[in-house]
């Protein structure tokens, strides 16, 4: 079936570690996104990639970031300059026009 | 700058009819959508307006005004499955980009 994978579901990171969250898709969709998403808020936008080779930040990028490398791929890094990674991470993707995005069902990171 | 401005939570009984309304300011406007989200799971797509007036979707109708900058998400023969957040999100920066709101939290009470 096609879709958005987002692994691994439930993330630890020590202090002073990177962490890298995976972002696939078989939809062949051209554009995917990164989203931040803390208790009882809004989505806030990371990344995003139009096409392969390619990425621009969002509104939040510093302490983030991203390769895409294949159409299919988008991962996320989570490096040691961001000091509050304690959030639900969100991938998506979407073709091109008037199309809405999928998501993936999230990554949830946490501090140990 | 850019924002969009939801109520943060509504609250109606089985069967009622709910309107959640979402504002917009943005630098850019290419379309309103709306989605989604039980509590820890991804958001889903609902509905998408990029032109003014209604658009129906089985019991789910978004209405948008360009003019207002102003849309809203009705919600009818509401179910308890429906208790969940519902986002609006403006699509900007030349379509690339999308800009969500704060969220609903619609509670479906028996």
């Amino acid at each position: 079936d096609g879709g958005i994978t987002q692994s691994p579901k439930y993330l630890f990171r020590k202090e002073g570690q990177n962490v890298t969250l995976s972002c696939e898709q078989n939809l062949n969709h051209d554009a995917m996104y990164w989203y931040r998403q803390d208790p009882g808020q809004g989505l806030r936008l990371i990344y995003y990639s139009q096409i392969v080779n390619d990425f621009q930040k969002g509104d939040i990028a510093e302490g983030y970031s991203v390769s895409r490398e294949k159409k299919e791929s988008f991962p996320l890094t989570v490096t040691s300059a961001q000091k509050n990674p304690t959030a639900f991470y969100l991938c998506a993707s979407r073709v091109r026009g008037d199309q809405p995005q999928h998501f993936g069902d999230g990554t949830r990171l946490s501090i140990l | 700058g850019q924002s969009l401005e939801q109520p943060s939570e509504v609250t109606a009984v089985e069967g009622a009819i709910v309107q959640i309304n979402c504002t917009y300011q943005t630098s850019g406007f290419y379309g309103l959508s709306w989605y989604q989200q039980h509590d820890g799971g991804a958001p889903t797509f609902l509905s998408y307006n990029a032109l003014d007036g209604l658009e129906e979707t089985g019991r789910f109708s978004s209405f948008l005004s360009r003019s207002d900058s102003y849309g809203y998400l009705l919600l009818q023969e509401l179910q308890m499955k429906d208790s969940a957040s519902y986002f609006c999100a403006v699509r900007d920066n030349y379509g690339q980009n999308f800009v969500f709101g704060p969220g609903t939290r619609l509670s479906v009470l028996p």
